[in-house]
C-alpha cells in the first residue's frame, strides 16, 4: 500500500514535444507528491509538488495533474528541451510519515 | 554554500569487508536520510533520523547501521559487505513535513 507505481520506465521525446510521465497510488493517507529531476552523476533535485486539494499545478514549461479519484498524477514537460533529459522521480508521502516513497524513475531523451 | 556532502564519490570494497559512508550539511537541518538507488528500482529508504540521538529503519535496513551524534552529520555504516549492496547511495536532508529533500551527489560503491 506504501507504492507508487511510476510508468513509462523510459521515454524518448522530439524536441519541442510534451513528455508525460504517469504515476498511480494505492494509500489514500498520501497528501503531498514532489516530482525530483536527477541528471547523470547528481542527486535527484525538487522539481515541481502538488497537494490533493488542487488538480493542476504549473511551473513554467512543468505542469502536475493530479486525479485524486482515481489516484493518479502526472508531470507534463510542453515543449521539451535537450536539457530536459534526465531521470524523473515522482514521490508520495502519508501525512503522518516522516519519508517519501519514490516511483521506481523515468529515464527521458529529448532528441534534437 | 556546500549543502549535503558525500564522501566517498567511488568505492569498491571486497566481500567482507566494511566500511562508513560519510553525509555532512550545514543547512541545520533535523532530517536526515540515507537511500540507495539501483537501475529501474527507484530510490530506498535505508535509515533515517529526525534528530540528533534518533534513528529509525527504512524500507531496506538490512546489513546497514546509521548514527546521528550531531546535527551535521549522518554516516551510513557498512559491515560485512556483499554483492547486494553494490549500489549508488544517496544522502538528503529537510526540515521535515512536505519540506523539500536535498541531496548529496552519491557515493557509488561496488563489492566485488
Amino acid at each position: 500500500q506504501q507504492q507508487v507505481k511510476q510508468s513509462p520506465q523510459s521515454l524518448i521525446v522530439q524536441k519541442g514535444g510534451i513528455s508525460i510521465i504517469n504515476c498511480a497510488y494505492e494509500n489514500t493517507a498520501f497528501d503531498y507528491f514532489p516530482w525530483y529531476q536527477q541528471f547523470p552523476g547528481k542527486g535527484p533535485a525538487l522539481l515541481i509538488a502538488i497537494r490533493p486539494d488542487v488538480s493542476e499545478k504549473k511551473e513554467g514549461r512543468f505542469t502536475i495533474s493530479f486525479n485524486k479519484s482515481a489516484k493518479q498524477f502526472s508531470l507534463h514537460i510542453m515543449d521539451s528541451q535537450p536539457g530536459d533529459s534526465a531521470t524523473y522521480f515522482c514521490a508520495a508521502r502519508p501525512g503522518s510519515a516522516r519519508q517519501l516513497t519514490f516511483g521506481s524513475g523515468t529515464q527521458l531523451t529529448v532528441l534534437p | 554554500n556546500a549543502g549535503v556532502t558525500q564522501t566517498p564519490k567511488f568505492r569498491i570494497l571486497k566481500i567482507g569487508q566494511s566500511m562508513t559512508l560519510q553525509c555532512a550539511q550545514d543547512m541545520n537541518h533535523n532530517y536526515m536520510y540515507w537511500y540507495r538507488q539501483d537501475p529501474g528500482m527507484g530510490l530506498k529508504l535505508i535509515y533515517y533520523s529526525v534528530g540528533a540521538g534518533i534513528t529509525d529503519k527504512g524500507e531496506v535496513p538490512n546489513g546497514y547501521n546509521v548514527s546521528r551524534s550531531t546535527t551535521e552529520d549522518f554516516p551510513l555504516r557498512l559491515e560485512l559487505a556483499a554483492p547486494s549492496q553494490t549500489s549508488v547511495y544517496f544522502c538528503a536532508s529537510g526540515t521535515g513535513g512536505a519540506g523539500e529533500l536535498f541531496f548529496g551527489e552519491g557515493s557509488r560503491l561496488t563489492v566485488l
